[in-house]
């Protein structure tokens, strides 16, 4: 069965601190991988995306990974700032035609002050 | 561009009653999707349209769910009639046939059925 897996379901860090968001997915056949930014009361906007052969990939202060024969990826943030406090989806699209994808449900991330 | 507009940002109503949901989406993207997000089952996929075509209606929850897109400027998503499960936050999105997977979503309608 497709499936994608986030972890931790949510998370508070202090301003200023990393933190790495993880994503397991047991999807074939396997495109690309999105992880996407959703604002509390907004659409999910996205961050990054990774093919099969891309081992990492920067957006700023965010760096997701990947590994392919793991079927794990990783968004890490670095010194974190009271806006990137949202919700973060991961999403894994089939290589079986277009817009297949399968969606985690999601790691909240609360950064304090 | 404004992005993808959807109406109305909140909509309640009760048990029974016609729901419709409208979006307009990016100019000159190919592609159009309407998405269901609760916190128990996250994103779902309800149906999507390519150049005004609905291709994959597997989504949809039930025949109670309708979607149409009359033309590349308008879409819809009905639901008659409504049920309290129906609670749930409806996200329209749009894509260019040239970007692949990503998506240009909405601000979504907070639907209440009560």
């Amino acid at each position: 069965k497709n499936q994608v897996e986030q972890s931790p379901q949510s998370l508070i860090i202090l301003e200023g601190k990393n933190c790495t968001l993880q994503c397991n997915y047991t999807v074939s056949p396997f495109s690309n991988l999105r992880w996407y930014k959703q604002d509390t009361g907004r659409g999910p906007v996205s961050l990054t995306i990774m093919t099969f052969s891309e081992n990492t990939k920067s957006n700023g202060r965010y760096t997701a990974t990947l590994d392919a024969d793991t079927k794990q990826s990783s968004l890490h943030i670095t010194a974190s700032q009271l806006s990137d406090s949202a919700s973060y989806i991961c999403v894994v699209s089939l290589n079986t035609g277009f817009q297949k994808l399968v969606f985690g449900t999601g790691t909240r991330l609360l950064v304090s002050p | 561009d404004a992005g993808v507009i959807q109406s109305p940002r909140h909509e309640v109503t009760e048990m029974g009653q016609e729901v419709t949901l409208r979006c307009k989406p990016i100019s000159g993207h190919d592609y159009l999707f309407w998405y269901r997000q609760t916190m128990m089952r996250g994103l779902e996929l309800l149906i999507y349209f390519n150049n005004n075509v609905p291709i994959d209606d597997s989504g949809m929850p039930e025949d109670r769910f309708s979607a149409k897109m009359p033309n590349a400027s308008f879409s819809t998503l009905k639901i008659q009639p409504s049920e309290p499960r129906d609670s749930a936050v409806y996200f329209c999105a749009s894509s260019p046939r040239d970007r692949g997977t990503e998506a240009f979503f909405g601000q979504g309608t907070r639907l209440t059925v009560v």
